[in-house]
């Protein structure tokens, strides 16, 4: 696809379970973010990769949230335990990277609306 | 945290009117970018200032960097009615790759 894909679109879960977050990155693009935006706030800063690697993971609230991209595109956000503070709008996004490191546009994809009852 | 403070948080205009945002940050930064946002989903990328920069436009966008009073403002120009959205500033500091938002700016360009 042309842009950032995020699914699913929209989820809910029950406190306590486990959720999967997925973003496919525009194709090409090395370097990978992950924010989440509650209601009536800016987005913020979760983890940042640069191809497989987390380059900054500092954004990440607690350990029950966490992130994989094995093979440099597609990535993974993983929240166990979910908590009804966790209900948030998660946006993915991705850049060029490389040389550029984060100095570059990010593109955001449409983001996942988590709803934890 | 919040990194970026917008002023106002929201604006009302009448369509043809020129509309006004201001951005203000703490940190040294690289650079400063802008996006709009719908509905709260998909945040489209406007604009991108470096910190060497100190205006640059797009289109019906100008964008103004202040370095040393770390500010910055978007100006929309003749504004349409499909402008209406909410408008975030984002600074990536000089070291680091994220971006840290601002609460962002509600504008509503009545017809």
């Amino acid at each position: 696809g042309a842009g950032v894909s995020q699914t699913p679109s929209n989820k809910v879960t029950e406190k306590g379970k486990y959720v999967e977050l997925r973003c496919d990155p525009i194709s090409g693009h090395t370097a990978l973010y992950w924010y989440r935006q509650s209601l009536g706030q800016g987005p913020e800063f979760l983890i940042y990769f640069q191809g497989t690697g987390a380059a900054d993971d500092s954004g990440l609230p607690n350990d029950r949230f966490f992130a994989v991209r094995p093979e440099g595109s597609v990535s993974t956000l993983k929240i166990q335990r979910t908590e009804r503070g966790d209900s948030a709008v998660y946006l993915c996004a991705s850049s060029l990277g490389g040389l550029a490191g984060g100095q570059d546009e990010q593109f955001f994809g449409p983001g996942t609306r988590l709803t934890v009852l | 945290s919040q990194q970026g403070e917008e002023d106002p948080q929201a604006l009302s205009i009448q369509e043809g009117e020129n509309a006004t945002m201001n951005c203000s940050y703490k940190t040294s930064i690289n650079n400063l970018q802008w996006y709009r946002q719908n509905s709260g989903r998909g945040l489209v990328h406007l604009i991108l200032i470096r910190s060497n920069e100190r205006e640059k436009h797009s289109g019906r966008l100008r964008v103004t960097l202040d370095t040393s009073k770390k500010s910055s403002s978007l100006l929309i120009t003749a504004s349409r009615a499909a402008d209406t959205a909410s408008y975030f500033c984002a600074t990536r500091e000089t070291s680091g790759s994220r971006l840290t938002f601002g609460e962002g700016t509600q504008l509503t360009v009545n017809p």
